[in-house]
């Protein structure tokens, strides 16, 4: 089936600094989207891609869309202590295995 | 607006009982999606409907897992007999449109079976 790689595992950071993730697949994908999940929760949606190519953001966060329809990357700028969570890529409505952030104040 | 409501969020059952895991979705939503989450496996997507009629079942583990959409508004996930290996979150999630990949996903129902 479609397998998307997502990377890294997880990060430690310090508040201030800037966050980048990705992901990949070997399977075309028509939407790239990022979600954040907190504890307890379920996953919510951050950013939704559409075209090839694409480069979209939301306050700090900024995405692209892979121009071989098969990657995406998640910058986060600028991070606080309330960015902490796990980030999934997701081809349509395929998941990624997940980002666990983690940020010291 | 009320969002994806799931039911039971805790359910804690023994080896061989029938489970049923309930989802309500977002009104004028018409795909819903059922998803596992575990540590080992990730979000795992288990099926899919669109305009009630299930898409893709295929991440449905095994005959023991059955799921329905009796009307537009709501779905059922049932898991008869349950096993140790079933204890997972399970996630409901909907969207406007089919393909959009546009997920609203409930709290979740966290499933142990002992």
């Amino acid at each position: 089936g479609q397998q998307l790689n997502q990377s890294p595992q997880s990060m430690f950071i310090q508040e201030g600094e800037d966050v980048s993730m990705n992901c990949t697949s070997s399977s075309i994908f028509n939407t790239w989207l990022w979600y954040k999940q907190d504890p307890g929760e379920g996953p919510v949606l951050l950013i939704a891609l559409y075209k090839a190519g694409e480069l979209t953001s939301n306050g700090r966060l900024t995405a692209q869309f892979g121009i071989t329809r098969k990657d995406s990357f998640l910058n986060i700028s600028a991070s606080i202590p309330s960015d902490v969570g796990i980030y999934f890529c997701a081809g349509q409505e395929r998941f990624g295995a997940g980002t666990r952030l983690t940020v010291k104040p | 607006d009320a969002g994806v409501i799931q039911s039971p969020r805790h359910e804690v059952t023994e080896m061989g009982q029938e489970v049923t895991l309930r989802c309500k979705l977002i009104s004028g939503h018409n795909s819903l999606f059922w998803y596992r989450q575990t540590m080992m496996r990730g979000l795992e997507l288990l099926i899919y409907f669109n305009n009630n009629v299930p898409i893709d079942d295929s991440g449905m583990p095994e005959d023991r897992f059955s799921a329905k959409m009796p009307n537009a508004s709501f779905s059922t996930l049932k898991i008869q007999p349950s096993e140790p290996r079933d204890s997972a979150v399970y996630f409901c999630a909907s969207s406007i449109h089919w393909g959009t990949g546009e997920l609203f996903f409930g709290e979740g129902s966290r499933l142990t079976v002992l």
